[in-house]
């Protein structure tokens, strides 16, 4: 079974930059995976952020990125607002019978 | 602008059975793939089934395969999910998702379901 893992929680400060990663149980992770990343807070439903690695959204704020990194996915916040404090789940294509495989969410807190 | 409007969702006994609907608008939706994606209280999200446009290919997670099943009417604009056999488990809040190239798109609240 297909596993896309996550950091459980980070941690950043107002103004800074952070970097949360997705890995995929298969192996690297390529822009064959079509990476996307979802923003949800509290109570509210997921928004989707990033498709395809590093497409924005004409909604997505600019200060979100995405990348590959060391074989990952990456989502990469700058200017971190608190706003931004939220639950972030990336997901991946695999195609097959079960096309899309979401990870377990990084918990971001803004202290 | 582009609308996602979930329903059908309620409380129902193990065993029963719920059809959930999306009802779209904003786009032109025979153009895209439709999900269903879901998430139990306090937990992550996790992807239900899928449902292309022309061959209408149509895949499942392994956790509902069998027991749901996805449809479409594109003459009116809206997604389906038949959820038969219904466990605890199946409980959580329904998302539908329209799939452009490379990605998914929520726009709705989602509907609740309770067994």
């Amino acid at each position: 079974q297909t596993v896309v893992t996550q950091e459980p929680s980070l941690t950043v400060s107002p103004g800074g930059t952070v970097t949360l990663t997705c890995a995929s149980s298969t192996g690297t992770v390529t822009s064959g995976y079509f990476p996307n990343w979802f923003q949800q807070k509290p109570g509210q439903a997921p928004r989707a952020l990033i498709y395809s690695t590093s497409n924005k959204h004409s909604w997505t704020p600019a200060r979100f990125s995405g990348s590959l990194l060391g074989g990952r996915a990456a989502l990469t916040l700058s200017g971190v607002q608190p706003d931004d404090e939220a639950e972030y789940y990336c997901m991946l294509f695999y195609g097959g019978a079960q096309p899309w495989v979401f990870g377990g969410g990084t918990r971001l807190t803004v202290l | 602008e582009m609308q996602m409007v979930e329903s059908g969702g309620n409380l129902v006994q193990p065993g029963g059975s719920l059809r959930l609907s999306c009802a779209v608008s904003g786009f032109t939706f025979s153009n895209y793939a439709m999900n269903w994606v879901r998430q139990a209280a306090g937990k992550g999200l996790e992807w239900v089934s899928r449902i292309s446009t022309s061959d209408g290919s149509i895949h499942y997670a392994d956790s509902v395969r069998g027991r749901f099943t996805i449809s479409r009417d594109d003459s009116r604009n809206i997604l389906y999910l038949q959820m038969n056999s219904l466990s605890v488990e199946d409980s959580a809040t329904y998302y539908c998702a329209k799939e452009p190239t490379g990605g998914l798109v929520t726009r709705g609240q989602g509907t609740l379901v309770t067994v």
